[in-house]
């Protein structure tokens, strides 16, 4: 268990929905990001937040939206949603806000499905 | 979080023998390489990582090797175990400091 949590585990919906993900970090650290791995684009990351604040973004669609809240959980908000976006979507999370690899602990991901 | 499913590449190796996971990354000014490991329904977990300055890591049974030449990075398994199964990612942190992980491989061990 990595401590990273992420709600829901597998979610349904239709294209055009929006839905949001969530994600609680290991406890005291201040940094999330997200990533999305799909069936052919690997894992991609999206989004870093630390304490708050939008530190680093990566590919993330602009229909995508993302926030870290001060008790440090952090939720991704899918809009529009299309059939491409049916991915995993990992959360993970460091201590600080420098990306050392090492120091990442992902979740289990969260599975959405649009059809 | 299983990535069952995905179109990876292939490793199928008999227990007990040594595997070779490879990687190119693309980046040249990339100063950090990690492996990471992805079990059926589990987030990816860090096996090993290595630094630009060095071209050779060992770790429990795992040995990480880094060629800056060719961008080439490759995981060595000793002994692969069938708890070894796994989809197999390496990533390079870049000098924007984002993490960019590789496709990965599914490394496949048989009795």
């Amino acid at each position: 268990d990595s401590g990273v949590t992420q709600t829901p585990k597998h979610l349904i919906t239709a294209t055009g929905q929006r839905v949001t993900l969530r994600c609680s970090p290991r406890s005291g650290d201040l940094s999330v990001y997200w990533y999305q791995q799909s069936l052919d684009q690997g894992l991609q990351f999206l989004i870093q937040y630390y304490n708050g604040e939008e530190r680093a973004k990566g590919n993330i669609l602009e229909r995508f939206s993302a926030q870290q809240f001060p008790d440090l959980h952090s939720e991704l908000n899918l809009s529009s949603l299309e059939l491409g976006d049916s991915a995993l979507y990992f959360c993970a999370s460091s201590v600080d806000g420098a990306l050392r690899g090492g120091e990442l602990f992902f979740g289990e991901g969260s599975r959405l499905t649009v059809l | 979080g299983e990535s069952v499913g995905l179109h990876l590449p292939t490793l199928s190796v008999q227990e007990g023998d040594n595997s070779i996971i490879n990687c190119a990354y693309s980046n040249s000014a990339s100063d950090y390489f990690i492996w990471y490991k992805q079990e059926s329904g589990k987030g990816p977990q860090f096996i090993i990582d290595i630094r630009s300055n060095m071209d050779k890591r060992q770790g429990q049974r795992v040995t990480v090797l880094l060629n800056k030449t060719v961008k080439h990075l490759s995981l060595q398994i000793a002994a692969t175990q069938p708890g070894d199964s796994a989809v197999y990612f390496c990533a390079e942190n870049n000098p924007t400091d984002k993490l960019i992980f590789g496709t990965g491989t599914r490394l496949q061990v048989f009795p």
